[in-house]
């Protein structure tokens, strides 16, 4: 049974970098059938997607939050990363992993983990 | 990017009644559509994948269709478990979903 988990800070300062990690239980990051995704959920809000990396490095970046946005993987530790700069009070939200299948759909979620950006 | 727009946004329904909810595209996505279901302070959960394929374990009740541009779906008779918030989300280009649509209790 493949399990995500996100770990990280959860408060960080107006201007600074959220960083967060997923490690992936279960399943091999490495895998050629999946994409793997960070999203995130504002309170109240719905759901939107910082982007997704392959194993192999590849990336694709929400296009709102390109500048801003860094994903990276280490297929050694099973873990990929996600790092937002300059953060604001409209990055506060609960951020989730994913794996997301080639073949279709997000079929492994993380539990989610809340950030709070706040001084 | 493809903006996704589900309607209703909120809809009220009765156990037992069949709902529709509907999802389209700003362009065609073929069949990149996949739907998922939300409860409260829990992660989304894959209901339907390439708009017409009921993920595994997945009651037969719900169902998806639809490609190109517009889609629906359906849940035939609806069970008091399945008040929850449905996003539909497009894997054509980077991800996005819709708005949501909240499915409360009349």
């Amino acid at each position: 049974q493949v399990q995500l988990q996100e770990s990280g800070p959860g408060l960080v300062k107006p201007s600074e970098t959220l960083s967060l990690t997923c490690t992936v239980f279960g399943g091999s990051i490495s895998s050629s059938g999946y994409y793997w995704d960070w999203i995130r959920q504002a309170p109240g809000k719905g759901l939107e997607c910082l982007g997704s990396i392959f194993y192999s490095g590849t990336t694709y970046y929400n296009p709102s939050l390109r500048s801003r946005v860094t994903i990276f993987v280490d297929t050694s530790k099973n873990q990929f990363s996600l790092k937002l700069s300059s953060v604001t009070a409209a990055d506060t939200a609960v951020y989730y992993c994913a794996r997301h299948r080639t073949a279709g759909g997000i079929d492994y979620w993380g539990q989610g983990t809340l950030v709070t950006v706040s001084s | 990017d493809i903006q996704m727009t589900q309607s209703p946004s909120s809809l009220s329904a009765s156990v037992g009644d069949r709902v529709i909810i509907t999802c389209r595209a700003s362009q065609s996505i073929n069949n990149y559509l996949n739907w998922y279901q939300q409860k409260p302070g829990k992660a989304p959960k894959l209901l339907i994948y390439g708009a017409s394929n009921l993920q595994s374990g997945v009651p037969s009740r719900f169902s998806g269709s639809g490609s190109g541009t517009d889609f629906t779906l359906t849940i035939s008779s609806l069970q008091p478990e399945d008040f929850a918030t449905y996003y539909c989300q497009q894997s054509y280009t980077t991800i996005t979903f819709g708005q949501g649509t909240r499915l409360e209790i009349k």
